[in-house]
């Protein structure tokens, strides 16, 4: 089975702070995603990249940055965080099929 | 931009009932189409995929896709209080991997 794992899986930061989540994945996908989720929005896609070394903007990339280093890992930066940051954030892994596999979700609370 | 929209927004089914949930989208174009479960709190969890129109039965689970109509659908057989959570229709955007995600329904099934 897929597996996607997200680190912290909790977050509490101050208005201005720096963030880095990262999610990793050992499917050996080149896809990987980031989502936030929030009520009445569903799952809105912030980045994504198709391999190493690659990232592209989602629907709503503004205030946040990734970073794709090696195949397995992909990192959500919120250099200055805001309180409409506050959400809960998914990653994912995905192959040529289209499916997507997701972690566990990390909850971030901008205080 | 796909537009993704499900109905209803909640639905409150007796334990063995069926349950019958929609989503409708905007770009018949799409070729790829997913229902995922989210138990509260929880990460999400891929039910059934289906590419083309009729429908596609994975366990309790029965997707009908039909394009002309821009709808696809979701039916739980003999839903049980686990089947309790929040049922999201996700599109692809035409050509592409990248997922567009209903606002999510709702279920409960009462013992």
């Amino acid at each position: 089975e897929a597996a996607v794992t997200q680190s912290p899986r909790n977050k509490v930061a101050v208005t201005g702070g720096k963030v880095t989540l990262s999610c990793n994945q050992t499917n050996n996908h080149n896809n990987m995603y980031w989502y936030r989720q929030d009520t009445g929005h569903g799952l809105r896609l912030i980045h994504y990249s198709y391999g190493a070394g690659s990232t592209e903007k989602g629907d709503i990339p503004d205030g946040y940055k990734a970073s794709r280093p090696s195949q397995e890992n992909f990192s959500l930066i919120l250099e200055l965080a805001t309180p409409s940051q506050t959400s809960v954030y998914f990653c994912a892994s995905g192959d040529i099929s289209y499916e997507q596999y997701f972690g566990p979700g990390t909850r971030l609370t901008v205080l | 931009q796909q537009k993704v929209q499900q109905s209803p927004e909640s639905l409150t089914v007796s334990e063995g009932a069926m349950a019958s949930l929609n989503c409708t989208f905007s770009d018949g174009t799409s070729d790829n189409f997913r229902w995922y479960r989210q138990h509260s709190g929880k990460g999400l969890e891929m039910l059934v995929s289906i590419f083309s129109d009729g429908e596609k039965e994975e366990g309790r689970f029965t997707a009908h896709l039909n394009r002309a109509s821009l709808h696809v659908s979701l039916h739980i057989r003999e839903p049980q209080p686990s089947d309790s959570a929040v049922y999201l229709c996700a599109v692809n955007q035409g050509g592409s991997a990248k997922l567009i995600f209903g606002e999510g329904t709702k279920l409960t099934v009462s013992s």
